[in-house]
This record gives structure tokens, sequence and C-alpha cells, in this order.
């Protein structure tokens, strides 16, 4: 069964909408957590790494102020895309890195369909 | 610097023929990680295989069978007999030492027609 859990899995609003994505490690705690972004017919792209009780760190080109992401837990990290615009428009993807796993250290949510309208 | 490189875009082959899926990884590290993952046209992520850098030995799953080669820094990805389900994303990802993410390559489309 899924170990990620990440919710909502579909969401289409209007433009300058914030819009909350949760991801939760179901059976694990995890320290560490990963945002990825994927634009249609194309790969995932990192956004940031999320710490457990510390800043975000965002990859290069990566608005910090526009994608808010907060790890308040060792079981749950939160991607905020604040006042969104149609070309925030993708599929948004968390990790969660799992300390004890052998076989699959990083373990991913089923992704979350934002739309802007 | 890590990066992946998937220089199959796209692959069309008929029910029952064997496909190779190529991946080429670049890093500094000398130890790392190579992964393979499917993505059904649904989205998710499914784990297919973790290789340590360590291992190069080859493994086989089913019909799936990749082969790691250091000499060439690749990480190969056969299936065999294919099926219409095997119809996806497949992507190719390293990961250095550490607390580091998953670096994927841009993925290669596979279509499987009956």
């Amino acid at each position: 069964g899924a170990v990620v859990s990440q919710h909502p899995s579909w969401v289409i609003c209007k433009s300058g909408t914030s819009v909350k994505i949760e991801c939760r490690s179901l059976d694990f705690q995890a320290t560490t957590m990963f945002w990825y972004r994927q634009f249609p017919k194309q790969s995932l792209m990192l956004m940031a790494t999320s710490n457990e009780g510390s800043k975000a760190t965002y990859e290069q080109g990566v608005e910090k102020d526009k994608f808010l992401i907060n790890h308040a837990s060792l079981t749950l990290s939160t991607l905020t895309v604040t006042s969104a615009h149609p070309e925030d428009s993708s599929f948004y993807i968390c990790s969660a890195r799992d300390p004890s796993g052998i076989k699959q250290p990083q373990h991913f949510g089923d992704g979350t369909r934002l739309s802007i309208l | 610097a890590q990066k992946v490189t998937q220089a199959q875009t796209e692959i069309s082959v008929v029910e029952k023929e064997d496909v190779t899926l190529d991946c080429v990884y670049e890093t500094r590290d000398t130890t790392y990680y190579l992964f393979w993952y499917k993505q059904p046209p649904s989205g998710e992520l499914v784990f297919l295989i973790r290789r340590n850098s360590f291992d190069e030995q080859n493994e086989i799953s089913g019909r799936y069978s990749w082969n790691f080669q250091k000499s060439t820094s690749s990480f190969n990805f056969t299936i065999t007999a294919s099926q219409v389900v095997d119809s996806a994303v497949y992507f190719c990802a390293l990961r250095n030492s550490g607390n580091t993410p998953l670096v994927f390559g841009k993925g290669t489309r596979l279509s499987v027609i009956a």
C-alpha cells in the first residue's frame, strides 16, 4: 500500500487563488521530503528540499515566495502555491526519504494535478 | 554535478517484441544509486529497481532485466516479450550518497501495440 499520501490529487481553481498540497509519510518518519514539478510530457524537476524544523532549500529558478514549503512535523510537508496563475498549472509530486528504506529509500506520493483557470 | 540522459524520447514496439531502454548517467561521486521508475498515464511513479554503484551484478525480475555497466556509465532496462500494459513513460534516475534527491532523466515513452 501507499506509504506516502499526497492530497489533493486534483485541483481546479481560479487565477489568484492560493492552493495547499499536503504530503504525509504514513508509516515512517521523514526528516527530508522533496517536491517535484512535472509539466506535460516532460521530466520531474526538483523544486525544493524540505527539512523538518528548518527552512526549505529551493532549486535555482524556483520562487520561494511563490511556492511556500512548510515541514512542521516528521510526517507532514505542505506546499502552498500562492496567488496561482495559469502558468503554475502542472503535476506536483512529493517524495519522502525513508531512512530505514534499504531497497527503496525514497517514496513518492501519487501526485497532484493543478489546473489554474 | 549529476546528470541522467535517456536518449530515446519515444519507442513504439509490437506486442511480444523485446525492447531496451537506454540510460547513461554522470556523477562525480564514487557511491551512488541508480533507479528505474514507470509512470503510467494515471501519473503515479511505480518503483522498479534500485542499484548501488558497488554492485554491478545484472538483475532479472520476470520479464524485466537491467544491465549495469560502470565502464560505460550505463544502466539499461530491457523488457522481454512486451505487453500492452507495459505502455508508459519510463524514467531512469540517479541519487548520490547522503541526503540528496533523485535526479531524473527526461524519460522514454514506450508504446506497445497489440
